[in-house]
C-alpha cells in the first residue's frame, strides 16, 4: 500500500523567509496530493493541492512542485507571516482505494 | 450547516465503557470519513461512506470499532469496551462526492478528543 514521509518534522524560519516541506510516496498510482493545515484545536484545512498531470500549482504564497518520476512532493511558502505558524501535512490519494494516506506532519515556526 | 460538527469535542471515559461519537456533515455532502490522530501523527483513515453504506471500512482497527450513517447525513462512530490505546482525536470530513470522483475537498471538523483512564 501506499506510504508517504515527510520532512522535516519542525522547521523555523524568520519572519518573510521561504519555507519548503518535502514529502515523498511509494505507490506511483497516486494521483491527487493535497496538503493541510492544522492549528491547535482544529481539524486539518486544505491550503493547497495537485493532480498528476500538472508539475506545479501557485496560490499566492502557496505553490507545490509534483516529480512524479522520483515520486516527491514539496509545499513551498515565500513570505512567511506570524499566522503560517501551525502543523503542515502532505497526503497522497489514489484510485485503488478511497483513502488518503499522510505523512507525519511538519511544525512550522516563523519567528518574528 | 456551514461546516462539519463533531460532538462531543471532549470525551473522558473509563477503560471498558463504551463510546459514541457524532459527525454532522456539510449539507448535500454524499462522502463521509473518519480518521483517527494521535498526538504527532497525521490522520489515520477508518472508515469511508458513500450515502448510507460504508464503502470501505478496512481502517477500523478491530471489531469493537463500529460506524453507522443510516440516513446518508450525520454519522455516529461507535467503540466497545474501550482501551486506553483508543486514546486520540477522531477527526470527521465530508466531501460532496467521493475522493475518487475527482476534484473534492475533504473538509474536516474540529475533532472529538477521546481520553480512556
Amino acid at each position: 500500500g501506499e506510504n508517504v514521509e515527510q520532512h522535516p518534522s519542525t522547521l523555523s524560519v524568520q519572519e518573510g523567509d521561504s519555507a519548503v516541506i518535502k514529502c515523498t510516496y511509494s505507490d506511483s498510482a497516486s494521483n491527487y496530493f493535497p496538503w493541510y493545515k492544522q492549528e491547535l484545536g482544529k481539524g486539518p484545512q486544505l491550503i493547497i493541492d495537485i493532480r498528476s498531470n500538472v508539475g506545479e500549482k501557485k496560490d499566492q504564497r502557496i505553490a507545490v512542485t509534483l516529480n512524479k518520476t522520483a515520486k516527491h512532493f514539496s509545499l513551498h511558502i515565500t513570505e512567511t507571516q506570524p499566522e503560517d505558524s501551525a502543523v503542515y501535512f502532505c497526503a497522497a490519494f489514489g484510485d485503488s482505494n478511497y483513502q488518503l494516506i499522510w505523512g507525519a506532519g511538519t511544525k512550522l515556526i516563523i519567528k518574528p | 450547516g456551514a461546516g462539519v460538527s463533531q460532538t462531543p469535542s471532549n470525551k473522558v471515559t473509563e477503560k471498558g465503557k463504551y463510546v459514541e461519537l457524532r459527525c454532522d456533515p456539510i449539507s448535500g455532502h454524499t462522502a463521509l470519513y473518519w480518521y483517527r490522530q494521535s498526538l504527532g501523527q497525521g490522520p489515520e483513515f477508518l472508515i469511508y461512506f458513500q450515502g448510507t453504506g460504508a464503502a470501505d471500512d478496512s481502517g477500523l482497527p478491530n471489531d469493537r470499532f463500529f460506524a453507522v450513517r443510516p440516513e446518508g447525513s450525520v454519522s455516529t462512530l461507535k467503540i466497545q469496551r474501550t482501551e486506553r490505546g483508543d486514546s486520540a482525536v477522531y477527526l470527521c470530513a465530508s466531501s460532496l462526492t467521493g475522493l475518487a470522483a475527482g476534484a473534492n475537498v475533504l473538509t474536516f471538523g474540529a475533532g472529538s478528543r477521546l481520553t480512556v483512564l
